[in-house]
């Protein structure tokens, strides 16, 4: 079983709509959440970071993280055509060296 | 512009042959990272390394080798031993502060043997 557990699509969802992304995990060390958004052939470029349990919002991007369920999820409202792209959350323990662990990542494609 | 750079984009390799991946950067980054992505299966940690003339092995670091003379550059060459090279490598680079730092990748380079 992987350490970081991510359904990797695709998402297909019309423009406007609200996109809903998650992520489970089997190491409770983790304490520092993040996700990235890699369009095609690019490197991920981060767009959320969350430390501990609780909500973070930055314009449409909501992320949550729910450490007693071992689950965090991001939320894409007003969804646009330019979101399409492969969402990675990613988290570490914050031990020396900063490792990240990764989901698979989740293919979204949001439809005009 | 800070950033990090890879080079290059594209590289096709030979059965048997080593090639070097070059990454670059310029945000003054103690902690630099190679990372090796296959579809599906996200980003796995090759090597990784937090201080000039020092690196550690990641979760597949068979087959890879690293050196960190300068603090900017951290390459990658891919040896002969590497079974499945074949992939898409990212680099990245951090302050290296710990718990609160964050990672920032560079464009990758696509690798393909032959």
């Amino acid at each position: 079983q992987k350490e970081v557990e991510q359904d990797p699509g695709p998402l297909s969802v019309p423009e406007g709509a609200i996109v809903s992304l998650n992520c489970t995990y089997s190491n409770s060390a983790f304490q520092y959440f993040m996700w990235y958004r890699q369009y095609s052939r690019k490197g991920p470029e981060l767009l959320m970071y969350t430390y501990s349990s609780g909500n973070k919002e930055d314009g449409r991007f909501t992320a949550q993280v729910d450490k007693s369920s071992k689950y965090i999820s991001l939320f894409i409202r007003d969804s646009q055509p330019s979101d399409s792209a492969t969402y990675l959350c990613a988290m570490s323990a914050g031990a020396a060296g900063n490792k990240l662990t990764f989901g698979g990542g989740t293919r979204v494609l949001v439809k005009p | 512009d800070g950033g990090i750079t890879q080079s290059p984009k594209y590289l096709f390799r030979k059965e048997g042959q080593n090639v070097t991946l070059s990454c670059e950067q310029n945000l003054n980054h103690d902690a630099m990272y190679w990372y090796r992505q296959d579809p599906g299966q996200g980003l796995r940690l090759i090597y990784y390394s937090q201080i000039v003339n020092d690196f550690q092995k990641g979760d597949i670091a068979e087959g890879y080798s690293v050196s960190r003379e300068k603090k900017e550059s951290f390459p990658l060459t891919v040896t002969s031993a590497q079974k499945n090279p074949t992939a898409f490598y990212l680099c990245a680079s951090s302050l290296g502060r710990g718990g609160t730092d964050t990672q920032y990748f560079g464009p990758g380079t696509r690798l393909t043997v032959l």
